[in-house]
């Protein structure tokens, strides 16, 4: 089952902040979270395993709500390079190593 | 490190004809995988492989296409023939070992136009 990010675009000024969200209907082991540019290949971001336990990468982090099978990516003080379509991937409990992407939030950072 | 590669990087093919992909994964990379990724969607798994036998191709149309690893390094995608809706981005990707646990890497893909 394909998890579901919201929100689909969000616009945001150089220095916003930012929040995307991905759920899922089934009980999940991980979510990871890729990055991908237009026309280049997507670029792993960050894991996070069941545990509820958060991390980060630049000025990007992510938390991971296992009872509500939900995960958050928070860009924080964005910047332009931040601009690009953020996937997240889930495996779920009942699919050992199968990733489940969602369909992308596009991100565009202006100056 | 040499990343993921991938060739070709475009083909333009009519529909009914056969097209073929290939992947070089990451040096010392046990596991690989193909994705269709069609405009304005996330990445969908074709097929996994572990070294050179088959994890999961639960989601290939077998009818149409094929994959291949052999010796479990390279690998091959073959749509024979094609449709219009396959046309779409192809990624490959491999990982360190199958797992939850471990990132995958990507490579450039290949863009397909059925016409």
């Amino acid at each position: 089952q394909q998890p579901v990010q919201s929100p689909q675009a969000v616009i945001l000024r150089e220095g916003e902040d930012a929040v995307i969200n991905c759920s899922s209907s089934k009980a999940l082991y991980s979510v990871h979270w890729y990055r991908q540019k237009h026309g280049e290949a997507p670029v792993f971001l960050m894991i996070l395993l069941k545990g509820g336990e958060q991390k980060g990468h630049e000025k990007i982090s992510a938390s991971f709500n296992e009872k509500k099978q939900q995960s958050s990516l928070y860009l924080t003080a964005s910047q332009l390079s931040y601009s690009g379509t953020y996937f997240c991937g889930t495996v779920s409990t009942d699919s050992w190593g199968k990733l489940q992407f969602g369909a992308g939030t596009q991100v565009v950072v202006t100056p | 490190e040499a990343g993921v590669a991938q060739s070709p990087r475009y083909k333009i093919i009519e529909k009914r004809q056969s097209v073929a992909f290939w992947c070089n994964p990451i040096s010392g990379h046990a596991t690989l995988y193909w994705y269709q990724q069609i405009l304005g969607q996330g990445p969908k798994l074709l097929i996994q492989f572990q070294n050179n036998g088959v994890v999961d191709d639960s989601q290939l149309p077998k009818d149409r296409f094929s994959a291949e690893r052999l010796k479990g390094v390279d690998s091959t995608l073959k749509i024979q023939p094609a449709k219009l809706e396959d046309s779409a981005v192809y990624l490959c990707a491999s990982s360190l070992i199958a797992g939850d646990d471990y990132e995958q890497y990507f490579g450039p893909g290949t863009r397909l136009t059925v016409t």
